[in-house]
């Protein structure tokens, strides 16, 4: 079964770009990686998802090596709201769904 | 807003009570999912559900279960509750099986005293 690790906390400032890489050794062939943000007392919100290679969206990029061992979530030109947990999920095949521990990132001004 | 709803928004009960957590699914979605989240905890997954059938299930305690129901709406029960229940419950809905989005409701505080 795969496990997800991601790291506890991060901080950064305010224009800079940050990377969140979340650790998954064991996922399945058919497994995906999705990424989500929460809020403090707000449901956890979609923020990318992919399967393979490089995918991008209009707030995020999401880094996928070949092996799929990994995954980093990029958030380009942090900004103060972008103060969240983010949280790292694997599965999806066989209904499996492992959630990370969540990163607590902060921006600083 | 996700479209998902649950109610109600807080819950106070004593333990050794038993209560029940309300979840409808965005309009047109099948799965429903439950999750708990203790204070300054990550979420933990509880159950899935897929147009009425249990489809995948996580740490949910015996003491806990839930359904869905033909209008797709699902319920979860929290029974012989204790202290360390207390905590967020949070259901989501997606239009298939897990892959994909999950779109998150508000959730539902849960204070047990």
């Amino acid at each position: 079964l795969a496990k997800t690790t991601q790291p506890i906390s991060m901080d950064s400032y305010e224009g800079q770009e940050v990377n969140i890489t979340c650790s998954h050794n064991n996922i399945a062939t058919n497994d995906y990686i999705t990424w989500y943000q929460q809020f403090p007392s707000q449901g956890p919100r979609f923020i990318i998802q992919g399967y393979k290679t490089k995918v991008t969206n209009e707030v995020a990029s999401l880094f996928i090596p070949a092996d799929r061992k990994s995954s980093t979530l990029s958030l380009p030109r942090v900004s103060l709201s972008d103060t969240a947990v983010y949280y790292c999920l694997v599965g999806g095949s066989n209904y499996q769904l492992i959630w990370g521990a969540g990163t607590k990132l902060i921006i600083k001004p | 807003d996700s479209g998902v709803t649950q109610t109600p928004k807080h819950l106070i009960t004593a333990t050794g009570q038993r209560v029940t957590l309300r979840c409808s699914p965005r309009s047109g979605d099948l799965s429903v999912y439950w999750y708990q989240q203790s204070l300054d905890q990550g979420l933990q997954f509880l159950i899935q559900y897929y147009n009425g059938e249990e489809r995948a299930k996580g740490n949910i305690l015996e003491r806990f279960s839930a359904q869905q129901f033909p209008d797709l709406h699902s319920e979860l029960n929290l029974s012989s509750l204790e202290l360390g229940d207390s905590a967020l419950y949070f259901c989501a809905s997606s239009p298939g099986t897990a892959q994909g989005e999950q779109y998150f409701g508000p959730g539902t505080r849960l204070t047990v005293t």
